[in-house]
């Protein structure tokens, strides 16, 4: 049974534009919400991390909104560059040795 | 410190062959793990070491691999008796226990194929 479940699996937006990836989780012991970045022969990399009590989080041009209530969280992208095409995975850490289980991915292509 | 770095990179091994993996984590990290990913997945757990301790092992993880941190530092990862279905991305991440930043630093992994 996936944990983290992601979507959409792949998403295409004009340069400037604005992608929303989200994520949905069930296990309300979750603590953590992180989303990693991948690149082609690269392991993820961490982007940007949530954590339960806060609703929103900024970090340069990437955005978290948290909705404790839905158990959703999603990604924005502002500004959206050509070089933010890469995979990328949510995420949620259960217990205190930092094991997470990840979403499925989601393969953006930015076009210039 | 260069990150946490593993290898070999590449793999390409015949079904039934043995196989062995190392990572060697940022040397002020005491927690090591272990993911696996295919192709369009996330990773997925294997296994945790907490300094020399394995702490944790997925239930995907069955007798034929095994894990190892031997003192506390690098870490090799061996699969045994290599089938179809091991061909994947190996990732080894490491992480601090202090300030609970949570966050995973992965290395670029061990890509499988077993032919």
């Amino acid at each position: 049974q996936q944990q983290v479940k992601q979507s959409p699996q792949s998403l295409i937006v004009q340069k400037g534009g604005i992608p929303i990836i989200n994520c949905a989780y069930e296990n309300t012991a979750f603590d953590y919400f992180p989303w990693y970045q991948q690149f082609p022969g690269k392991g993820p990399a961490l982007l940007i991390a949530i954590r339960p009590d806060v609703s929103e989080k900024k970090e340069g041009r990437f955005t978290i909104s948290f909705n404790k209530s839905a158990k959703q969280f999603s990604l924005h992208i502002m500004d959206s560059q050509p070089g933010d095409s890469a995979t990328y995975f949510c995420a949620a850490r259960a217990g205190n040795f930092n094991k997470f289980y990840f979403g499925s991915g989601t393969k953006l292509n930015v076009k210039p | 410190d260069t990150g946490v770095s593993q290898d070999p990179r590449h793999k390409i091994t015949k079904r039934g062959q043995n196989v062995t993996f190392r990572c060697d984590p940022i040397s002020e990290h005491n927690r090591l793990y272990w993911y696996r990913q295919t192709l369009g997945q996330g990773p997925e757990f294997l296994t945790y070491f907490q300094n020399e301790a394995q702490l944790e092992k997925s239930r995907l993880l069955s007798d034929r691999f095994s894990a190892e941190r031997p003192k506390g530092s690098f870490s090799t990862l061996e699969i045994q008796r290599t089938e179809q279905g091991d061909s994947a991305m190996y990732l080894c991440a490491s992480s601090s226990s202090q300030g609970n930043t949570g966050e995973l630093f992965f290395g670029e992994g061990s890509r499988l194929t077993v032919l």
